[in-house]
């Protein structure tokens, strides 16, 4: 069936590293792909998107690439601080019309002062 | 802006009974509502798509009996756990879809339920 995988389950950096979190979706009919953050006991909180016709997007601390010919996503977050310590989760918009997500597993990221 | 609520944050309650999970869109109008559940240390699964003014679309293996959603407004989705038991204990995670150039999906805060 279709699915979003992570390759890492954890990630632990130094405070000050830059972070690369990884994506593997199986879909190539998904148009939309967003990245999560989600903290203990909250919602997910929305980090950054890019559409299936672009391959990188840049945000303030966060970019994210797309590599359509591996169906391979990566969150890369510069300069990692202690707050940005969560799980990242990355989801496909299943382009069914219907605007389905569907979420990858997930990436715990701590980050050590 | 974009803001959806939830309410309750946390309940607890007894074998047996139901519970209404509310999800709120703030400020802005929501045709469409999603919910999901997690689990602990694992990822968000969809539930259900509620549509405003109509039944809602429940994912497979989801028993719609069970999870009842009602989608009476455009700022309002329940989510009606029936029958609870302990294996429903879960939290529980409503989105709405705010639909603009592009649609675009904001979560609740989620809603922690223990089945005791």
């Amino acid at each position: 069936g279709e699915s979003v995988g992570l390759h890492l389950p954890t990630l632990s950096v130094q405070e000050g590293d830059n972070s690369i979190i990884n994506c593997a979706y199986s879909n190539s009919a998904s148009d939309y792909f967003i990245w999560y953050k989600q903290e203990s006991g909250k919602g997910p909180q929305f980090i950054i998107d890019i559409r299936s016709n672009m391959d990188k997007r840049q945000g303030q601390r966060v970019t994210v690439l797309l590599n359509k010919t591996v169906k391979h996503l990566s969150l890369q977050i510069a300069a990692t601080q202690p707050g940005d310590s969560a799980v990242y989760f990355c989801a496909e918009n299943m382009n069914t019309g219907f605007q389905k997500l569907v979420f990858g597993t997930g990436t715990r990221l701590l980050v050590s002062p | 802006g974009a803001v959806v609520s939830q309410h309750p944050s946390w309940v607890i309650c007894k074998s047996g009974t139901s519970v209404k999970i509310e999800c709120r869109s703030l400020d802005f109008q929501a045709t469409t509502m999603f919910w999901y559940r997690q689990f602990p240390k694992k990822s968000l699964m969809l539930m259900a798509t509620s549509n405003e003014g109509s039944k809602a679309t429940y994912e497979q293996g989801v028993e719609k009996d069970k999870f009842l959603i009602n989608h009476a407004s455009l700022t309002l989705s329940t989510l009606t756990v029936t029958s609870a038991h302990p294996e429903d204990s879960s939290f529980y995670i409503c989105s709405a879809l705010r639909e603009l150039s592009y649609n675009e999906q904001f979560f609740g805060p989620g809603t922690r339920l223990t089945v005791l």
